[in-house]
């Protein structure tokens, strides 16, 4: 399809796992967002690759967090040891430079 | 500190009759604003936007209205619709291409 993709759709794991997420963004769209909604929260900014240029971290809540976009495309987040206030919804986004950002479907994320 | 507010958690409408959404936010230097509409288990999906330099943005049933003054927006969607029932997220962003700043969601539910 032409949107953005993410995968896996859904993820169980343990505590203590690490685990990565993967976004396909829209082909040509140079921006790529990732953000995470927990239960009954907004979506909240994680972190933002534009291009060439180093990427806005600003978002991570901490180093357990990572992120990296290989060839200006795909993007994955890392997260390390995970926690249970991890569990969220991961969603990723792309955009052509505007203001408007298209979304994938998202990873939800189970930390046990 | 949430920049960007959506008071109302919820609002339940008859069909045919007129939805509106509001949306407040305090940082001055958001200078563009959307509106996201959500299904559960789906990505936001853009819905409409307005420039801080207009103060009415229309697409067909959906109206977006900023009083900058105020610092505050509205959605309206006239006639509502049953297929309208959904989340609806503000979300705001200093410059182009720039992350979004959202708030906590108002849901939709509009009543046959």
């Amino acid at each position: 399809g032409a949107g953005v993709s993410q995968s896996p759709s859904n993820k169980v794991t343990e505590k203590g796992k690490d685990v990565e997420l993967r976004c396909d963004p829209i082909s040509g769209h140079t921006a790529l967002y990732w953000y995470r909604q927990s239960l009954g929260q907004g979506l909240e900014f994680l972190i933002y690759f534009q291009g060439n240029s180093a990427p806005d971290k600003s978002g991570l809540p901490s180093d357990r967090f990572s992120a990296e976009r290989t060839g200006g495309s795909v993007s994955t987040l890392t997260i390390q040891r995970t926690q249970q206030e991890d569990s969220a919804v991961y969603l990723c986004a792309s955009s052509a430079g505007t203001s408007i950002q298209h979304f994938g479907d998202g990873t939800r994320l189970s930390i046990l | 500190d949430q920049q960007v507010k959506q008071n109302s958690p919820s609002l339940s409408v008859q069909e045919g009759r007129i939805s509106i959404l509001n949306c407040d936010y305090t940082n001055s230097m958001f200078d563009y604003f959307l509106w996201y509409k959500k299904y559960p288990a789906e990505g936001p999906t853009f819905l409409i936007s307005i420039s801080s330099i207009k103060d009415k943005n229309e697409d067909g049933r959906f109206t977006v209205f900023l009083n900058k003054s105020a610092k505050h927006l509205s959605l309206h969607i006239v006639p509502s619709q049953p297929g309208d029932s959904a989340v609806y997220f503000c979300a705001a962003t200093r410059s182009s291409g720039d992350k979004l700043t959202f708030g906590t969601g108002t849901r939709l539910a509009v009543r046959p």
